[in-house]
Order: C-alpha cells, then sequence, then structure tokens
C-alpha cells in the first residue's frame, strides 16, 4: 500500500515568510509524528499526534511552530517568520497506533531559509 | 543533550565481510531501541529493532544486540552487501511516541 507522502519535497523562502509542510499519513495509522533533522544531526522529535489531538508539544522548538491534524488523517506543520535556524528536512512519520513502536518515515521535506 | 550517541560516522566494509555498527545510550529508562537505514533523499526506513527485555533479535542477515548494563546496542550484517551502503541510525523510547535518534553512522560497502 501507499506510505507516507509530504509536500512539498523542497521549499525555499525567504526569513520572515510563514511555511506549511503537509503530510499524508498512511491509511488507518491513527498516531503521526512532526520530526527534524538538521545538517549534521540526528532526528529531532517536535510533536506527535493521537487521533487529532497532540498530546506533547514539548518537543516543537518556539511558538513560531504549529502543527495541525484533521479528520484523523493529514497533518500540516507551519512555522511562522522562519529563520534561517529552521533550515532542515522535516519528516513525518506516522504508526497503527500511540504505543506501536514502529514508525514509518515520509521522504521528508526540505527547508532553506534564505 | 544527545541521549544516543552513534560514535562511528562512518564505516567501511568489503562485500561478504560483517558489518558491526554500534550504538550507545545514556537514558535507563529506554525500553525500546530500534535501527533505521537511509538512501539519501529518501526517508528513514525501519530495519530492525529490541525491546529491553531481550538481548538479541535476528531477522535474515540482519542482528541487533542489546547490552543493558553497558548501555549498548549493536546492529550486525551478515553477509554485507553493496546495496546495504546507506547511513544507519540508532533510535530509542521509553515514551512510546518519541523516538531519540542518534546522528547516523554512513556504512560504505565495497565490491
Amino acid at each position: 500500500g501507499a506510505g507516507v507522502s509530504q509536500s512539498p519535497s523542497n521549499k525555499v523562502t525567504e526569513k520572515g515568510k510563514d511555511v506549511e509542510l503537509r503530510c499524508d499519513p498512511i491509511s488507518g495509522h491513527t498516531a503521526l509524528y512532526w520530526y527534524r533533522q538538521s545538517l549534521g544531526q540526528g532526528l529531532e522529535f517536535l510533536i506527535y499526534f493521537q487521533g487529532n489531538s497532540a498530546p506533547d508539544k514539548s518537543g516543537l522548538p518556539s511558538d513560531r511552530f504549529s502543527a495541525e491534524r484533521t479528520g484523523g488523517s493529514v497533518s500540516t506543520l507551519t512555522i511562522q517568520r522562519t529563520q534561517q535556524e529552521d533550515s532542515a528536512v522535516y519528516l513525518c512519520a506516522s504508526s497503527l497506533e500511540q504505543g506501536a513502536y514502529t514508525q514509518y518515515f515520509g521522504p521528508g521535506t526540505r527547508l532553506t531559509v534564505l | 543533550d544527545q541521549q544516543v550517541k552513534q560514535n562511528s560516522p562512518s564505516l567501511s566494509v568489503q562485500e561478504g565481510r560483517i558489518s558491526i555498527l554500534n550504538c550507545d545510550y545514556t537514558n535507563s529508562m529506554f525500553d525500546y531501541f530500534l535501527w533505521y537505514k537511509k538512501y539519501p533523499a529518501e526517508g528513514p526506513t525501519f530495519l530492525i529493532s529490541i525491546s529491553s527485555i531481550k538481548d538479541k533479535n535476528e531477522d535474515g542477515r540482519f542482528t541487533v544486540f542489546l547490552n543493558k548494563s553497558a548501555k549498548h546496542l549493536s546492529l550486525h550484517i551478515v553477509p554485507s552487501q553493496p546495496g546495504d551502503s546507506a547511513v544507519y541510525f540508532c533510535a530509542a523510547t521509553n515514551s512510546g511516541y518519541a523516538l531519540n535518534f542518534g546522528k547516523g553512522t554512513s556504512l560504505l560497502v565495497t565490491p
């Protein structure tokens, strides 16, 4: 079946602009996760959703970052007033349910803030 | 602070030989460990995992060993194949949702 998909695959934006990144999880997966990978670093957990609710937002780096999920499916990660340090690959993953440890990742969105 | 560490950024192995990738962790509360493989421009792909109640898990050419007292795990690939060339990430969790990743080890398998 179809895997996790993300769009856009690449995004170049100017400092100060807002960006939206989209994630379509695997059909039937109730848990959804956002991570980011900065250059030379491991993946950093940002936020997860169980259904449409986000019990843990502690990984979001600042209040410029927000995420939502609607209909228990598609999720959007929004970064307001982007900064150069936001440049990274943003990865989305899904799992059958929260507590199902194996997470399946999408290809990521490479964000470059000029 | 990095709770999962992969101290070897790169590893080169000849085809047919064993590849051993290492991972150390600092949080004794971690109860589940995973290895992911990543090709350029793709997302990480799940490879193999192990629960803290076990010390070994095997799947085909891939075996993961867990040494809880040393807070160390390793991934063995036998025999190594050129298609195994990729970046390998070790991950650990105790929350059931947030995976803590190492920085990865780039494996190159030469013919």
